[in-house]
């Protein structure tokens, strides 16, 4: 298995609801990522987990809380967010990043109503 | 400043011709930089890696650092309809594992 798995792939969410996007990898990489992307900008980090530990937050705002629960699942959890924060969101992995980069998946695209 | 620049705007090539992008960075540390693959509402996808000086070469694609200089470049031979996309430039400096990405360049290959 190459892929990183992301659900759902579409959401539409009011301004308060809570949702959680889910994004799984079965290729034993030990680091996870959320990157954030508005049109025609390039993907902006938000977090980084390393051995299921948080390693870099990039200030974003607690309406974003990620979790790690194990090796193979990263969820970023969504509440109370603002119509501004639609974007797409990507999720990725890596092993050796300096060699091989990171791993995308197919993301979430998130409407806020 | 930015971690990597890329600032040519949309790039027109025919088919068959060979599409040249280019990224600048300013940090002379330990680094590797990547070239992503984006098409329209799909997610990046790495087509490329370097990390030595020199060129690297893939099928259809070259890259090329130039650490005395400060730039990566993406060559993309013979190039077909299927190579239009957005195409992103992303620079890692090591010790710190946080990828970071130029604000991509538009190739529009014309057939």
């Amino acid at each position: 298995d190459t892929e990183v798995t992301q659900t759902p792939k579409h959401l539409v969410m009011g301004m308060t609801n809570k949702k959680s996007l889910k994004c799984e990898q079965h290729m034993g990489h030990r680091a996870m990522y959320w990157y954030k992307q508005k049109a025609k900008k390039p993907p902006e980090l938000m977090f980084v987990y390393s051995y299921e530990k948080l390693s870099i937050n990039e200030s974003v705002p607690s309406r974003f809380s990620p979790e790690c629960p194990n090796s193979s699942l990263l969820n970023l959890h969504l509440h109370a967010l603002q119509p501004e924060d639609s974007a797409l969101y990507l999720c990725a992995s890596s092993q050796d990043w300096r060699t091989e980069g990171y791993t995308f998946g197919s993301g979430t695209r998130l409407t806020v109503v | 400043q930015k971690e990597v620049e890329q600032n040519s705007g949309p790039l027109s090539v025919p088919e068959g011709a060979i599409a040249s992008l280019n990224c600048t960075y300013s940090d002379r540390g330990s680094q590797s930089f990547f070239w992503y693959r984006q098409y329209s509402g799909k997610s990046p996808e790495l087509i490329m890696s370097i990390y030595s000086n020199g060129d690297k070469e893939d099928g259809r694609f070259t890259a090329q650092l130039n650490k005395a200089s400060q730039y990566v470049s993406l060559l993309i031979r013979d190039s077909q309809p299927s190579d239009s996309a957005t195409y992103l430039c992303a620079r890692g400096v090591y010790g710190n594992n946080r990828l970071a990405f130029g604000k991509g360049n538009q190739v529009v290959v014309i057939p």
